[in-house]
């Protein structure tokens, strides 16, 4: 699976939009990209994921680049709660590969 | 809608002990997954299953038995419980093993004196 690069830390202001960038050059066609999130003593949370066109949910939306060497995980309207670890994961999966590796991820920290 | 369980939160026992973490999903998810969690390591797969009666191992299989004789049931043993297997245990479930999201339980704490 291709490896992705994160910003250590962010923060953002509640009620304001946080973007969350993550780089993976290396991805190959027919590789995912995923997003999960961790808040403290909690089990990951799986958020969205794509494979080339954007997409949307209730949580969120997830912006991939057209050459998909990059994505952008967009909360809208970050509340307090949004506060914890995103990671961003390129995945492969099916055959025998049902692994999720989770790199340092990203701190998002919403502030009042 | 109560997903995915496990129990219990948290566990203490001693080294040599047999412990048994359960793990229950309501979604009727064929595959499912167990990882534990080590600052310095993230996530690590211990042993996943694709169906009922269907096990695999995963990066880190020894010292633990799993079993699937339920859809719904994934039950994680340590047959003789040693302090390296101190951890955090996640179970996880998915629909179907391609591309499709796993979703995680609040997890085990168990700690091994």
């Amino acid at each position: 699976d291709a490896k992705t690069t994160q910003p250590p830390s962010m923060d953002c202001a509640e009620g304001r939009a946080a973007n969350l960038p993550c780089n993976h050059s290396t991805i190959s066609g027919n590789e995912y990209v995923y997003w999960y999130r961790q808040i403290h003593s909690q089990g990951p949370q799986y958020i969205i994921h794509g494979l080339k066109n954007n997409e949307t949910n209730e949580m969120a939306s997830l912006i991939i680049t057209e050459d998909r060497k990059s994505s952008t995980l967009i909360l809208p309207h970050a509340t307090l709660r949004d506060t914890a670890v995103y990671y961003c994961i390129v995945m492969h999966s099916g055959g025998s590969n049902y692994k999720l590796t989770f790199g340092k991820g990203t701190l998002l920290t919403v502030n009042p | 809608d109560a997903g995915i369980t496990q129990s219990p939160r948290y566990k203490i026992t001693e080294t040599g002990r047999q412990v048994t973490l359960m793990c229950h999903q309501t979604w009727s998810h064929s595959y499912m997954f167990w990882y534990r969690q080590d600052l310095g390591h993230g996530l690590r797969l211990i042993y996943y299953s694709a169906a009922a009666d269907i096990t695999d191992k995963g990066e880190v299989p020894d010292g633990y038995v799993v079993s699937r004789s339920k859809t719904e049931n994934f039950p994680l043993t340590l047959e003789s419980a040693t302090r390296s297997q101190t951890s955090v245990y996640f179970c996880a479930s998915s629909e179907s093993g391609y591309n499709q999201p796993q979703h995680f339980g609040d997890g085990t704490r168990l700690s091994i004196l």
